[in-house]
């Protein structure tokens, strides 16, 4: 029983260039969460999507990041443009509804 | 504003010492209330979780956590640690005005327990 996946672990992009994070859900899940984790600062909620649609995107900056679930294969977090303040820890989680959220290993992003 | 609030930042204890660690929220309303656990390197995991029924809650590893509503708080407590422990922990809030199922998450609370 596989669990939510992502990859890449880890992730070096300069200035500038664009970020592409995935991530697979548990067999099942049809809600996926996207979190940034940045040192003392805790888990920041991102944006929350169910399959092909985008259900709550409060916590996502307004430039530069967006997300998709497609109806096949895994989610994406695309950051472009990327800068130094976007270095974190990036992780997603699912859930087949209203139950807990499982989460990945999460993708280290470091812009150099 | 709506929060999630895990009063200590960072904890030492010694093996054998019993544990308890903060969580405040601020959300009105019913919630459901999460106790997460992230050992260095890997995953966040879920340790307990509170949704309703009996306010005190036991989880994995020995850990429970009491909900008391009137204080708006949830926290969690282990008699006995091990150095096994030794973790970040995230207390977690989903408020159910939300318009899904996403978590709140609190700063984190940084445990070490020594030898």
């Amino acid at each position: 029983n596989a669990g939510v996946m992502q990859n890449p672990r880890h992730l070096v992009r300069r200035r500038g260039q664009e970020a592409r994070l995935r991530c697979s859900p548990m067999k099942g899940h049809s809600h996926v969460y996207w979190y940034r984790q940045l040192p003392e600062e805790g888990l920041k909620f991102m944006v929350y999507l169910q399959k092909e649609n985008i259900i709550d995107e409060s916590g996502m900056p307004k430039e530069r990041f967006s997300a998709e679930f497609p109806k096949e294969g895994p989610s994406i977090l695309r950051i472009q443009q990327v800068v130094r303040g976007d270095s974190a820890a990036y992780f997603c989680a699912s859930s087949p509804g209203s139950e807990s959220l499982h989460f990945g290993n999460g993708t280290r992003l470091t812009v150099t | 504003a709506q929060s999630v609030s895990q009063h200590n930042h960072h904890v030492i204890l010694s093996e054998a010492a019993s544990l308890e660690l903060g969580c405040n929220y601020s959300y009105g309303g019913t919630v459901n209330l999460f106790w997460y656990v992230q050992y260095p390197g890997q995953h966040l995991q879920l340790l307990l979780k509170y949704f309703s029924g009996d306010p005190l809650v036991k989880g994995i590893k020995g850990f429970e956590a009491e909900f008391i509503k009137s204080k708006f708080s949830f926290n969690l407590r282990k008699p006995s640690v091990q150095w096994s422990d030794t973790a970040e922990y995230f207390c977690a809030v989903r408020p159910n005005s939300n318009s899904g199922y996403a978590l709140n998450f609190g700063k984190g609370t940084s445990l070490l327990v020594t030898p």
